[in-house]
């Protein structure tokens, strides 16, 4: 059962331009929330994260915005690169219990940035 | 800094033969985790090793085992290889799965079943 839903499945942006990627969840135990990168023959790496007790995070040009009572959470890019096109993954986890950090990925996001 | 090293990088197997992947971490961490991506799935838990001498199962561990052998190496074996276990396999680690951190992956092995 996916409990992290991604979309789009794929985007496609001007250089310059904001990307946005949208995940909802269905888990309330979820406490944590990172954004993965990832480049062809590589491993995701970490983007940015963010915890349910903010409503936004942002980093550089990377931005999350998060919406508790919604279940959903979102991905910005402003500015977008061509260097910025990569696969993006949503995840969510949860501390304590059994849950030993494992993490729940959404379905991935192709994303293009054309220059 | 090496981090999360995986072997191979590719392999070709026929369907029915065995065979192991290997990942090891550098950085003490005490959890370490095995995924399968594969399009328009996401990554999917295979198996998790909270800490050394523990293994347990994921979301998709039919056909496949671990071994977690010291701190910092952590084993997934196919015993016989099917067609639906064509993947790309990832390896993660975390330093205390008690707390949320961020997840460090290798860089996968690229498996295919004949």
């Amino acid at each position: 059962q996916q409990q992290v839903k991604q979309s789009p499945q794929s985007l496609i942006v001007q250089k310059g331009g904001i990307s946005i990627i949208n995940c909802a969840y269905e888990n309330t135990a979820f406490d944590y929330f990172p954004w993965y990168q990832q480049f062809p023959g590589k491993g995701p790496a970490l983007l940015i994260a963010i915890r349910p007790d903010v409503s936004e995070k942002k980093e550089g040009r990377f931005t999350i915005s998060f919406n508790k009572s919604a279940k959903q959470f979102s991905l910005h890019i402003m500015d977008s690169q061509p260097g910025d096109s990569a696969t993006y993954f949503c995840a969510a986890s949860s501390a304590g219990g059994t849950s030993y950090g494992k993490l729940t990925f959404g379905q991935g996001t192709i994303l293009t940035v054309h220059p | 800094n090496a981090g999360v090293t995986q072997t191979p990088k590719f392999q070709v197997l026929k369907t029915g033969q065995s065979m192991t992947l290997q990942c090891a971490q550098d950085m003490n961490h005490n959890s370490m985790y095995w995924y399968r991506q594969d399009p328009g799935m996401g990554l999917r838990l295979i198996y998790y090793s909270a800490s050394e001498g523990t293994t347990d199962k994921g979301e998709v561990p039919n056909g496949y085992n671990v071994s977690r052998l010291n701190k910092r190496e952590f084993s997934l074996r196919l015993e016989s290889a099917a067609p639906s276990q064509t993947s790309v396999y990832f390896c993660a680690s975390i330093r205390d799965s008690g707390s949320n951190q961020p997840q460090h992956f290798g860089d996968g092995t690229r498996l295919s079943i004949l």
